[in-house]
């Protein structure tokens, strides 16, 4: 089976900084990656759509500006969410597709104090 | 603006019981999939399906999707205590792989 990594899985920052997640699948080249947050108790929501080589294509009400996303390569895709706040403490999980599967990785826990 | 629902929400069952959970979804898509997440972790594929009418089973889960009327259910037969979980369905957005999530059903199987 495919199999997507998340890095780090649980990272600790204070506000203002910057924090970076990688995305990989590990054994098959995805050209179009998803990025999902998660609330807790709550559903996932996307966040943007992540093109190997091209911009990525934000969802509604997400700042392009704070969540920087790179898709560098056709196995990994990062996330970068800059001048964290404590509002952006979520799960984040990525998913990469192949044909018309999705796989997800692990997620990363992000709290920002 | 493609929206997905699910209910209930939370379910709360006896063990050996069986129940439904719905899924509905707003405009015209074939593709539907349902996961499975347990606390504090990631989506677990349970069923992708495809097509209109299709019907797919893994052990005391059964989905089914009908494309006509927007809505695929997720029946548990005989459910035990490891079922506990939340279930999400999710709609493929126009099968360009974006996917658009129902609210989750909160899954409590009792003794």
């Amino acid at each position: 089976g495919a199999v997507v990594s998340q890095h780090p899985s649980r990272v600790i920052c204070k506000s203002g900084t910057s924090v970076k997640i990688e995305c990989r699948s590990l054994d098959f080249q995805a050209t179009t990656m998803f990025w999902y947050r998660q609330f807790p108790k709550q559903s996932l929501m996307l966040m943007a759509t992540s093109n190997e080589g091209s911009k990525a294509t934000y969802e509604q009400g997400v700042e392009k500006d704070k969540f920087l996303i790179n898709h560098a390569s056709l196995t990994l895709s990062t996330l970068t969410v800059t001048s964290a706040h404590p509002e952006d403490s979520s799960f984040y999980i990525c998913s990469a597709k192949r044909d018309y599967e999705q796989y997800f990785g692990p997620g990363t826990r992000l709290t920002v104090t | 603006e493609l929206k997905v629902e699910q209910n209930p929400l939370f379910l709360s069952m006896q063990e050996g019981k069986n129940y439904t959970i719905y899924c509905n979804y707003s405009t015209t898509s074939d593709r539907l999939y349902w996961y499975r997440q347990d606390p504090g972790k990631s989506l677990e594929s349970l069923f992708v399906l495809l097509s209109n009418g299709a019907v797919k089973q893994e052990g005391r889960l059964m989905a089914s999707l009908d494309t006509k009327a927007r809505l695929s259910t997720l029946h548990i037969t005989a459910a035990v205590h490891d079922l506990s979980a939340t279930y999400f369905c999710a709609v493929d957005h126009n099968q360009g792989g974006k996917l658009i999530f129902g609210q989750g059903t909160e899954l409590s199987v009792k003794p």
